[in-house]
């Protein structure tokens, strides 16, 4: 069975960084693209950024250019969203999804970042 | 930044048909697959299409998709209680170098 479990939400102030991580389980990580996904309370979805296979190719929104980061570790199954100058509208649940049969394939719970003062 | 239009709501009797769409542009769609979730209450978003009209494995032929041109839908035949969700569409826009999902639908059942 196909598992994605994010973590490292948290409440942080106006201007200050997170690290949210995805441990996947249940399909070979290494073959298929990642990416973030958020919901803000009450409302849509919303990419955010996703990865190649091998990490030499990604994509942001534009709204999180030159802030966020993504990376991840092959080695460890594992999918990373490293955050800087975080504002009050990041504000979310952010979710790791696959990529088997195209965005979207297999999602985790989500992990909620709140940023406020 | 979403730039895939969807109607807000969407409602049917049990058994009807209901259809969802989804539109966006040449960009996007007209040049790119699409794909829809479904979304119950306080759970993370299921894929229901994929490449326009495919059906992952376990998701009910009642779900069916659709593109033609920068236009796309979904269609729910045979409308269930338990189909009340939050629907979205999604597709990979050239121009923005980026995924964009559509706006959303709320599907309700009478």
């Amino acid at each position: 069975e196909e598992q994605l479990v994010e973590s490292g939400g948290d409440l942080v102030q106006p201007g200050g960084s997170l690290r949210l991580s995805c441990v996947v389980s249940g399909f070979i990580f290494s073959n298929y693209w990642m990416s973030w996904v958020r919901q803000s309370p009450g409302r849509g979805l919303e990419w955010v950024a996703n990865i190649k296979q091998d990490g030499t190719e990604k994509h942001y929104v534009d709204s999180v250019k030159g802030r966020f980061t993504i990376s991840r570790d092959n080695g460890m199954n594992a999918l990373y969203l490293h955050m800087n100058s975080l504002r009050v509208d990041d504000t979310a649940l952010y979710y790791c999804t696959s990529h088997q049969l195209g965005i979207g394939t297999s999602w985790g719970r989500g992990t909620l970042v709140t940023v406020s003062s | 930044q979403s730039v895939l239009t969807q109607p807000p709501s969407a409602s049917g009797f049990p058994g009807q048909r209901v259809t969802i769409s989804c539109s966006g542009s040449n960009s996007n769609i007209g040049n790119n697959y699409i794909s829809w979730y479904q979304q119950l209450p306080g759970t993370a978003p299921k894929l229901l299409i994929y490449r326009n009209d495919q059906r992952p494995s376990g998701v009910p032929d009642r779900f069916s998709g659709s593109k033609s041109g920068v236009s796309a839908s979904l269609a729910i035949s045979g409308l269930r209680s338990e189909d009340e969700a939050d629907y979205y569409c999604v597709s990979w826009d050239d121009r923005l170098s980026g995924y964009v999902f559509g706006t959303g639908t709320e599907v309700t059942a009478l």
